[in-house]
């Protein structure tokens, strides 16, 4: 069945540096691919998605690439910040429903 | 535009006693969805909805019943709660126009702990 597949963390950076996280897929048909976002104590919210093969999703410097050569949907960011503490899940959707990976816990220290 | 709403925040249940954690969207969206998060872990679904009075099961609905009466509401009941039942529950909606769910927008959540 479809599914995705997170790197484990937790991820530790300093400040600027840069990020990748990285998410592989498995799927039937052409779902839209997503990162979301859970800073601690909140719900998660929409980083950013794209939704077909090429296609580069980016948002507050992060920045994904559909690649279905590769199923794959990496994020990146240039220079991280403090402010990026969060985990982050890559999901896919099927029909009827989002399917999430494990997420990624990332600590950025000053 | 409130978004995606729950109550409670918070809530602490003794073993065998029932609640119902409530969710309301207004963006008139079509599907909404019950997760769970154990701490550290990803989400799981529990239930989801793709309109008013239509229901299924998602990956661990056992303990768990829901009801779609509303576009706007989407509540969720423990009955019989257990100690395995804590967690943080999540609520969502999406708006599906076509064969594939697009972006769910998530509440806030209820963190309910069971002693």
């Amino acid at each position: 069945g479809d599914s995705v597949t997170q790197m484990e963390g937790p991820v530790t950076l300093s400040e600027e540096a840069f990020l990748t996280i990285n998410c592989t897929y498995t799927a039937t048909g052409y779902p839209s691919l997503f990162w979301y976002v859970q800073y601690p104590g909140e719900g998660l919210q929409l980083l950013l998605k794209a939704t077909k093969a090429d296609d580069k999703g980016s948002n507050k410097g992060f920045e994904a690439t559909y690649r279905k050569e590769t199923t794959s949907f990496h994020l990146e960011k240039g220079s991280v910040q403090v402010s990026d503490s969060a985990v982050y899940f890559c999901a896919l959707s099927t029909p009827g429903k989002l399917i999430f990976g494990a997420g990624t816990r990332l600590a950025v220290h000053p | 535009n409130a978004g995606v709403t729950q109550t409670p925040k918070f809530r602490i249940l003794k073993i065998g006693q029932s609640m119902t954690l409530q969710c309301t969207q207004d963006m008139n969206h079509n599907y909404m969805y019950w997760y769970r998060q154990d701490p550290g872990m990803g989400l799981k679904l529990i239930y989801y909805s793709v309109g008013a009075g239509i229901t299924d099961k998602g990956e661990v609905p056992n303990g768990y019943n829901v009801s779609r009466s509303t576009t706007e509401d989407f509540p969720l009941r423990l009955e019989l709660a257990a100690p395995s039942q804590t967690s943080v529950y999540f609520c969502a909606s999406s708006y599906q126009g076509g064969e594939y769910v697009d972006t769910q927008y998530f509440g806030p959540g209820t963190r309910l702990t069971v002693l």
